[in-house]
């Protein structure tokens, strides 16, 4: 299966503690983006990267919050000292530049914080 | 901002039922318009999408139409099936730039036999 791949799948930490999420985008595809979904709502965006360059970044993405896609190809999104407001579902999608910029997204990684 | 709002779930229905999803957007400019699709535990997947006025998406025997003049995307189906149940959520991007999605918050459908 050559789909975008998120790990861990589920992640429970305790309040205060730092967490790390990897996505592996599909290995053509040079747009990736991160998105929150919490509970009965939409995804929404967090954060952007064309190649290995952050583009754009939403206002939700608090200083505890950092992403990085070293090389263009994996990327990694850190969340410092966890809030239990910061428990949710975290998305990832990749897609390409120009004719079919089709999203293709990954099953997503859980975040329980206690 | 650009917003989606779609309507409240969720629904239940009988299968071979005729399904019915509104959705309407507020945005600047001409953007795409998109449903995407979550089976129970599977990730989203693009269901159709349309890019400009008056364009119909197909897919799967669903459909929606982009109607400028009233920003709405409403997605239907003549029959539904069992299989069909899942969250469905209507999005919008903007071409250029980012692309990134905007999405409503999504509907869950239910398909009783």
């Amino acid at each position: 299966d050559t789909g975008v791949s998120q790990n861990p799948r589920h992640k429970i930490t305790k309040r205060g503690q730092n967490v790390t999420f990897r996505c592996d985008p599909i290995s053509e595809h040079n747009r990736l983006y991160w998105y929150r979904q919490t509970l009965g709502q939409g995804p929404e965006f967090l954060t952007y990267f064309q190649n290995e360059a952050q583009l754009e970044k939403s206002r939700l993405l608090s200083d505890r919050f950092s992403a990085e896609r070293p090389k263009g190809s994996f990327s990694t999104l850190e969340i410092q000292r966890t809030e239990q407001g910061d428990s949710a579902m975290y998305l990832c999608a990749s897609s390409r530049t120009g004719g079919n910029t089709e999203a293709f997204f990954g099953q997503g990684t859980r975040l329980t914080v206690v | 901002g650009d917003s989606v709002t779609q309507m409240e779930g969720p629904v239940t229905l009988s299968e071979e039922a005729f399904l019915t999803i509104n959705c309407t957007y507020t945005a600047t400019g001409y953007p795409s318009l998109f449903w995407y699709v979550q089976y129970p535990g599977e990730g989203l997947q693009l269901l159709l999408k349309a890019t400009k006025a008056d364009d119909k998406g197909s897919n799967k025997g669903f459909e929606a139409t982009y109607r400028k003049e009233t920003t709405s995307f409403h997605l239907e189906k003549g029959s539904v099936q069992v299989s069909d149940s899942a969250v469905y959520f209507c999005a919008l991007s903007k071409q250029g730039g980012s692309e990134k999605l905007v999405f409503g918050k999504g509907t869950k459908l239910t398909v009783n036999p």
